[in-house]
């Protein structure tokens, strides 16, 4: 079936980096691109980019723009998300989240399970 | 920026009644609407894309109305598994993953 894995939990302290990987199965990886959602703890959601699943093409939100890289490695259908020089309003679930098409503006239909950044001294 | 807002906040309706939640686009977003269920502890759900139209597998019990700037999630009979924070998403204007605040719908 269609899904998307991600890494486990991290702790990190500030000014550090993270980097999160979502292995997608079940569908064409190229076929469409990727969204990184993150949700602060009790927070909504808040989308920080898109990468394209074809030709690693990104869209970054101004919130994290110059802090943050997504890439992808197409050989193993993975999407991954680096986000820089931590601070503790990092704090919070990052999911990647499939668009239904290969364009940043669009629904996400298949999410993964979500990984637990804690930025904490 | 467009800036999504959902109202209510919180809103109490007891099993088996409708329940109805608003979003709304600062600007607008055409039918370019999605909306997402959450429950605690996972990640969100694909409810309805295009304004109106279901993901799969979703009952017919949720609905979505709405064009431009005004949208509805409609739920007509609630069950014990709907309740749970729904949130809207545009994806007409930048940026694309705009989210509105939620709407927490619990039991009356």
């Amino acid at each position: 079936q269609v899904q998307l894995v991600q890494s486990g939990a991290e702790v990190k302290k500030p000014g550090a980096s993270v980097k999160v990987s979502c292995m997608a199965s079940g569908y064409t990886f190229t076929s469409f691109g990727i969204s990184w959602v993150r949700q602060a703890p009790g927070q909504g959601l808040e989308w920080m980019g898109w990468i394209s699943g074809y030709n690693g093409n990104t869209n970054y939100a101004q919130k994290v723009q110059g802090r943050v890289t997504m890439t992808t490695d197409t050989s193993t259908s993975t999407a991954y998300m680096e986000l820089r020089s931590l601070r503790s309003d990092d704090t919070a679930v990052y999911y990647c989240a499939r668009g239904d098409k290969e364009a940043p503006n669009t629904s996400f239909d298949i999410w993964g399970q979500g990984t637990m950044v804690t930025v904490s001294s | 920026e467009i800036v999504m807002t959902q109202s209510p906040a919180t809103l109490s309706v007891s099993p088996g009644e409708r329940a109805t939640l608003s979003c709304r686009a600062s600007q607008s977003v055409s039918s370019y609407l999605a909306w997402y269920q959450q429950k605690p502890g996972l990640a969100p759900r694909l409810l309805i894309y295009g304004a109106s139209t279901r993901a799969t597998g979703i009952p017919a019990r949720f609905s979505g109305s709405g064009s431009g700037t005004e949208f509805t999630l409609t739920i007509s009979s609630l069950q014990s598994e709907d309740f749970a924070v729904y949130y809207c998403q545009q994806y007409n204007n930048w940026p694309p993953g705009a989210f509105g605040q939620g709407t927490r719908l619990e039991i009356k």
